[in-house]
């Protein structure tokens, strides 16, 4: 069955601690993204990588940072310099980064820091 | 940078109304645009999208026009059901990323 894998669905932190977001997928895309769904808003880009080991900044990446090593994984990390990281972070994939291509979404993290 | 606005935030219809949710946007580089259903405390799936060639797509129920010149494009559901209950997020896309839209919260009574 193919798809984006999240996990965990819940995670709690304390502030000041950095917490890594698992992205996996079997679809053999090249392209993943990032994104962070606060309450009424739109999806906001935080990183996209286009091919293994590359990735770029979204419109809003300070306090995250991310790795591509493998072409299926694409793991977030929130760092304690991220002033508000309480929010629903999504993975996404698409087969080509080029534009113009679906993307398919995980089921999402909800993530909290107290 | 592109600045999407999408109206209304919220719609409320009976069953078996159609809806139309509109969708504008400023960068006149936009090539591809695709609308997406988000169902609560799930990620957004793809339902209808248009390319910048072509001015009307259709697929059952669900319809997409754009206008390039006005720069605007619109979702036209017709025959709403219940299950189309959900948050739909236009997402016009110019270079490499996809600018969401903030969201129409749908709702259709039985």
């Amino acid at each position: 069955d193919g798809g984006i894998t999240q996990s965990p669905k819940y995670l709690f932190r304390k502030e000041g601690q950095n917490v890594t977001l698992s992205c996996e997928q079997n679809l053999n895309h090249d392209a993943m993204y990032w994104y962070r769904q606060d309450p009424g808003q739109g999806l906001r880009l935080i990183y996209y990588s286009q091919i293994v080991n590359d990735f770029q900044k979204g419109d809003i990446a300070e306090g995250y940072s991310v790795s591509r090593e493998k072409k299926e994984s694409f793991p977030l990390t929130v760092t304690s310099a991220q002033k508000n990281p309480t929010a629903f972070y999504l993975c996404a994939s698409s087969i080509d980064g080029g534009g113009g291509y679906e993307q398919y979404f995980g089921p999402g993290t909800r993530l909290t820091v107290t | 940078g592109e600045n999407v606005e999408q109206h209304p935030s919220t719609l409320s219809v009976q069953e078996g109304d159609s809806a139309v949710i509109k969708c504008t946007y400023s960068d006149s580089a936009s090539n591809y645009f695709p609308w997406y259903k988000q169902e609560l405390g799930k990620g957004p799936q793809l339902i209808i999208d248009i390319r910048s060639n072509v001015g009307e797509k259709k697929d059952q129920r669900i319809a997409v026009t754009l206008n390039k010149t006005a720069k605007h494009f619109s979702l036209h559901i017709t025959e709403t059901q219940p299950e189309d209950s959900a948050v739909y997020f236009c997402a016009p896309q110019a270079g490499t990323a996809l600018i969401f839209g903030k969201g129409t919260t749908l709702s259709v009574s039985s």
